[in-house]
């Protein structure tokens, strides 16, 4: 069974970084594009990120470019979001999920880690 | 506000059939195609809808999805109390190069 799991949230001041991991197993990794998708207290799913399975290109929401980097190392089986720059409505559950592509504009989250929590104040 | 638009609720008793429909734009739904997922309390999303109207593997065909133009809809028939949840259509946006999803449907089974 696919497994994906996210590591590294946790308290940060406004102003800070943090840097999440997400692990995949029991599948090809290096075969598959990654996204990250948070969801903050109360509200609902919002994309973050986005990584193909080479690692170029890689696409972000409005509200984190220019701050968020997400990068993956295929031989660790492993995607990562570097956030720096954090805000108060950084604050969310973050979720890392295999990205399975039909082609342009089509991309599906097949699976979803359990998330990792940020809480910036 | 989000570009892709979700009742915010919606409610049934069980064995009922409901809808739940997703309102976009041309750039996103007019244009690609959408993905439903379902989101349980406690539980991570799982896609439930894929490419507008395919079930991924393990997912019962009491769930069902369409897209016409720029809107698409989730059905569920034979309602049941486990299928209460938050439910959210996606599609990639054309202009914002990213994915969009729409503000969440609270389902309630009463």
């Amino acid at each position: 069974e696919v497994q994906l799991v996210e590591s590294g949230g946790g308290l940060v001041q406004p102003g800070g970084s943090l840097r999440l991991s997400c692990v995949g197993s029991e599948f090809t990794f290096r075969n598959y594009g990654m996204s990250w998708v948070r969801q903050a207290p109360g509200k609902g799913l919002e994309w973050v990120s986005y990584i193909s399975s080479s690692g170029r290109p890689t696409y972000y929401a409005d509200s984190v470019k220019g701050r968020f980097t997400m990068s993956r190392d295929n031989a660790k089986k492993s995607a990562y979001l570097q956030m720096n720059s954090l805000r108060a409505d950084d604050t969310a559950l973050y979720y890392c999920a295999r990205v399975t592509s039909y082609g342009s504009g089509t991309i599906e989250f097949d699976y979803w880690g359990q998330g990792t929590p940020v809480t910036v104040s | 506000q989000s570009v892709v638009t979700q009742p915010p609720s919606a409610s049934g008793t069980p064995g009922q059939r409901v809808t739940i429909s997703c309102s976009g734009r041309r750039s996103n739904i007019g244009s690609n195609l959408v993905f439903w997922y379902q989101h349980l309390p406690g539980t991570a999303p799982r896609l439930l809808i894929s490419r507008s109207d395919q079930r991924p593997s393990g997912i019962p065909d009491r769930f069902s999805g369409s897209r016409s133009g720029t809107s698409a809809s989730l059905t569920i028939s034979g309602l049941r109390s486990d299928d209460e949840g938050d439910y959210y259509c996606a599609s990639w946006d054309d202009s914002l190069s990213g994915v969009v999803f729409g503000g969440g449907t609270k389902l309630t089974v009463l």
